[in-house]
C-alpha cells in the first residue's frame, strides 16, 4: 500500500509568519510530487510541482524535496489569512500514473490575523 | 474548454436509484481521473483513462460503479443501485498526459437518502 502521510493539524500560524507543511511518502520510486490547496467546499487547486531534490520557489511558496528521506515540504512566506485552507501533498507513484496520484489526507492551515 | 467541467454539481437521489456523473476534461488532455472525497476525508482514487481506455478498474469500490470515456473526451461515472455510503463529492481531473499535473473540476456532490 503506497502511502502519503501528513499531519492533519490544524496548524495555526500568525499572519506574516512562515507556514511549514510537511509530507512523507512510502514509495521510494516516486519521481513527481505536487502540492494542492483546497478551500472548504471547493476542489483541489494545484500550487506547485517538484521533481528534483532541493528547493523550488514560486512567489511566496517554496517546495522542498528530499528523495533520500522520502520527504517533501511546502513553505509559505508572509502568510495571509487567504492562505487558510487544507493543503494536500500528492505523489505520483512509480507506476507512472497508472493509479493516479496518491494524496495525503491534508494539513488544515489556519492563518491568524 | 477552459477548465474541467463536471455535472451535475449537486445530485440528491434515493437509495437504490442509478446516477450518472459527467466530466468534460480540458481540451487536449489525454488522461482523465475520477476521485471520490467523503466528508472530512482524503481523496480516494477510483479510475483513470488514457484516451478511451481504462486499463485498471480495481480502484472502483464495487461492481455497482462503472465508468466510460468516449471520443477521448467526455467521461461518465455511473453508480447503480446507490447506497448511502456512496454519498460523497466525486471529483474528476485531467492532465495533458499520464503522470502529469492534475487539474480538477469543481466536483459533483452526491447525496443518497
Amino acid at each position: 500500500q503506497k502511502e502519503v502521510e501528513q499531519n492533519s493539524g490544524p496548524l495555526s500560524v500568525p499572519e506574516g509568519a512562515i507556514a511549514s507543511l510537511n509530507c512523507t511518502y512510502s514509495d521510494r520510486g516516486s519521481q513527481s510530487f505536487f502540492w494542492y490547496r483546497q478551500y472548504s467546499g471547493k476542489s483541489p487547486e494545484l500550487i506547485m510541482s517538484i521533481y528534483s531534490n532541493g528547493d523550488k520557489e514560486d512567489g511566496r511558496f517554496t517546495a522542498q524535496l528530499n528523495k533520500a528521506s522520502q520527504y517533501v515540504s511546502l513553505l509559505i512566506r508572509d502568510s495571509q489569512p487567504s492562505d487558510s485552507a487544507t493543503y494536500l501533498c500528492a505523489v505520483l507513484n512509480s507506476g507512472g500514473g497508472a493509479d493516479g496520484l496518491t494524496f495525503g489526507k491534508g494539513t488544515h492551515l489556519i492563518i491568524q490575523p | 474548454g477552459a477548465g474541467v467541467s463536471q455535472s451535475p454539481s449537486n445530485k440528491v437521489t434515493e437509495k437504490g436509484k442509478d446516477v450518472e456523473l459527467r466530466c468534460d476534461p480540458i481540451s487536449g488532455h489525454t488522461a482523465l481521473y475520477w476521485y471520490r472525497q467523503s466528508l472530512g476525508q482524503g481523496l480516494e482514487f477510483l479510475i483513470y483513462f488514457q484516451g478511451n481506455s481504462a486499463p485498471d478498474k480495481s480502484g472502483l469500490p464495487s461492481d455497482r460503479f462503472s465508468a466510460e470515456r468516449t471520443g477521448g473526451s467526455v467521461s461518465t461515472l455511473t453508480i447503480q443501485r446507490t447506497q448511502q455510503e456512496d454519498s460523497a463529492v466525486y471529483l474528476c481531473a485531467s492532465s495533458y498526459n499520464l503522470g502529469g499535473e492534475l487539474f480538477f473540476g469543481e466536483g459533483s456532490r452526491l447525496t443518497v437518502l
